[in-house]
């Protein structure tokens, strides 16, 4: 089955720091480009970060670029978010998504980050 | 680069078709043939539903469509069912290294 499992969620107070990651299963991991979306309380999907299969190509939104960096490890099936300086606008559920091209296909079931003092 | 627009709700009874419209720019939806819909229900993950403007994924029921004129996306679903019910999201590739995919405000639809 094809699966994408997202952990590393968390309280963490404003300027803090917090690594999410996406376990990929059930497909060739590397051969697909991948994303980070958010969605903030109530609100709508936001893209955060793009990553392409061999990494060669790293994109990020103008709200978290400087902060946010997204990777991969290709031998652990994983993807990465490591989230610094964070906002209370960072509070969301981010969800870890597969894009086999210009689309995404299969998203994980997310892991909330909340951002509070 | 700023939200595709969307109607915030539609409504239908089952069996009638609803029309979700997604408004961008020459810069996403009119500059590329990469529309893709998502449907949420609550507490869950986005699913995709329709990919590059019009295609279906294998496993989604053909009553979802999807078509494009300029810069308007649309998605229509015909015989509407109760599992409709739910939250959609256009989404469009807008090639921008800040901003590869930009997506829309999001429409509740409500089966009557």
């Amino acid at each position: 089955e094809v699966q994408l499992v997202e952990s590393g969620g968390g309280l963490v107070q404003p300027g803090g720091s917090l690594r999410l990651s996406c376990a990929a299963s059930g497909f060739t991991f590397s051969s697909y480009s991948m994303n980070w979306v958010r969605q903030a309380p109530g609100k709508g999907l936001e893209w955060v970060s793009y990553i392409s299969s061999s990494s060669s190509t790293i994109y990020y939104a103008d709200s978290v670029k400087g902060r946010f960096t997204i990777s991969r490890d290709n031998a652990k099936n994983s993807l990465y978010l490591q989230m610094n300086s964070l906002r209370a606008e960072d509070t969301a559920v981010y969800y870890c998504a597969r894009d086999p091209a210009r689309s995404m296909d299969v998203w994980g079931k997310g892991t909330t980050v909340t951002v509070s003092s | 680069q700023s939200a595709l627009t969307q109607p915030r709700s539609v409504s239908g009874s089952p069996g009638q078709s609803v029309t979700i419209s997604c408004t961008g720019t020459s810069s996403d939806v009119g500059g590329y043939n990469y529309v893709s819909w998502y449907q949420q229900h609550p507490g869950k993950a986005p699913k995709l539903m329709i990919y590059d403007v019009s295609k279906r994924p294998s496993g989604v029921p053909d009553r979802f469509s999807g078509s494009k004129s300029g810069n308007t996306a649309s998605l229509t679903i015909s015989g509407l069912q109760a599992e409709d019910e739910a939250d959609y999201y256009c989404c469009s590739y807008a090639g921008s290294y800040t901003s590869v995919y930009v997506f829309g405000t999001g429409t509740k639809v409500t089966v009557l």
